[in-house]
C-alpha cells in the first residue's frame, strides 16, 4: 500500500530563516504528491503538488517543494519563514488500488510548523 | 469564485443519534470528497462522489454513507453515531475527481458525540 510519512510533529524555526517540512513516501509507479496547509479551525488549503516535470515545484505564499526520486521524499521548503506561516502542513499522496482500480488520498499525520518572531 | 462551503459548522449530538452534514462544492466542480480528521487517526479517506454516482470509497463501516445530487451538492450521513465518530468533517471538490486534480477544502464540520 502507498503511504507518506511525515517524522516531525513539529518544527519550530525562527522568523526570516528558511524551513523544511519533511515528507517521504512509499508507493509503487509514479507518484502524485500534494502539499497542503490548515490553518486554525480551516479547513485544508492546496499549496502545491507534484504530478510530473520539473523536480522543484513552486506553489502558493513562496513555498516550493522539491521531488528527489533516490531518497522517496518530497520535502517543503522556504527561504524566509513568516509568523504567519505558522499551522499545520500535511503531504499526501494519490493512490490507485490495484484490484479496484479505484483513488483515494493518503495524508501524512502532518507536521506543525511555528514560527518564532 | 465562492470556496466550498459547509453546513454546519458545529454540531453536537448523543450516542446512538443519526446525523447530516452538507457540502455545497465550487460552482461548475462535479466531484466531492469526505474526510474524517481526528487527533489519533489524522486525515482519512471516506468517499467520492462524481456525477450523484459514489465513485470511490475509504475503509469506513456502512454506519457511514453520502449521496450527491443534481447540482452537485452533496450530503454525509452518519447513522448509529458512536463517541469515536466525533472529529472535523471535511469536504474537498475538484472538476473531475481525485483521479485527476487538485481538491479544494471546505472548512469543516466539528462534529461531538456525547
Amino acid at each position: 500500500a502507498q503511504s507518506v510519512a511525515q517524522p516531525e510533529d513539529q518544527v519550530n524555526v525562527a522568523e526570516g530563516n528558511p524551513l523544511t517540512v519533511k515528507c517521504t513516501y512509499s508507493v509503487s509507479g509514479n507518484p502524485y504528491l500534494f502539499w497542503y496547509v490548515q490553518y486554525p479551525n480551516r479547513g485544508l488549503q492546496f499549496l502545491l503538488k507534484y504530478i510530473t516535470g520539473d523536480n522543484l515545484v513552486k506553489g502558493s505564499y513562496g513555498f516550493e517543494a522539491e521531488f528527489n526520486k533516490s531518497q522517496t521524499s518530497f520535502h517543503l521548503k522556504k527561504p524566509s519563514a513568516l509568523v504567519s506561516d505558522s499551522a499545520l502542513y500535511f503531504c499526501a499522496v494519490r493512490d490507485v488500488s490495484r484490484t479496484s482500480g479505484t483513488y483515494k488520498y493518503i495524508f501524512g499525520t502532518g507536521t506543525r510548523l511555528k514560527v518564532l518572531a | 469564485k465562492a470556496g466550498v462551503t459547509q453546513t454546519p459548522r458545529y454540531l453536537i449530538k448523543t450516542r446512538g443519534q443519526q446525523v447530516t452534514l452538507s457540502c455545497s462544492p465550487i460552482s461548475g466542480h462535479r466531484s466531492v470528497s469526505w474526510y474524517q480528521q481526528t487527533p489519533g487517526q489524522g486525515l482519512q479517506f471516506l468517499f467520492e462522489y462524481f456525477s450523484e454516482t459514489q465513485r470511490n470509497k475509504g475503509n469506513f463501516p456502512g454506519r457511514f454513507s453520502g449521496r450527491q445530487f443534481s447540482n452537485s451538492r452533496s450530503e454525509m450521513n452518519v447513522s448509529t453515531l458512536e463517541l469515536g465518530d466525533s472529529a472535523l468533517y471535511l469536504c474537498a471538490s475538484s472538476t473531475q475527481g481525485i483521479s485527476q486534480e487538485t481538491q479544494y477544502f471546505g472548512p469543516g464540520t466539528r462534529l461531538l458525540v456525547l
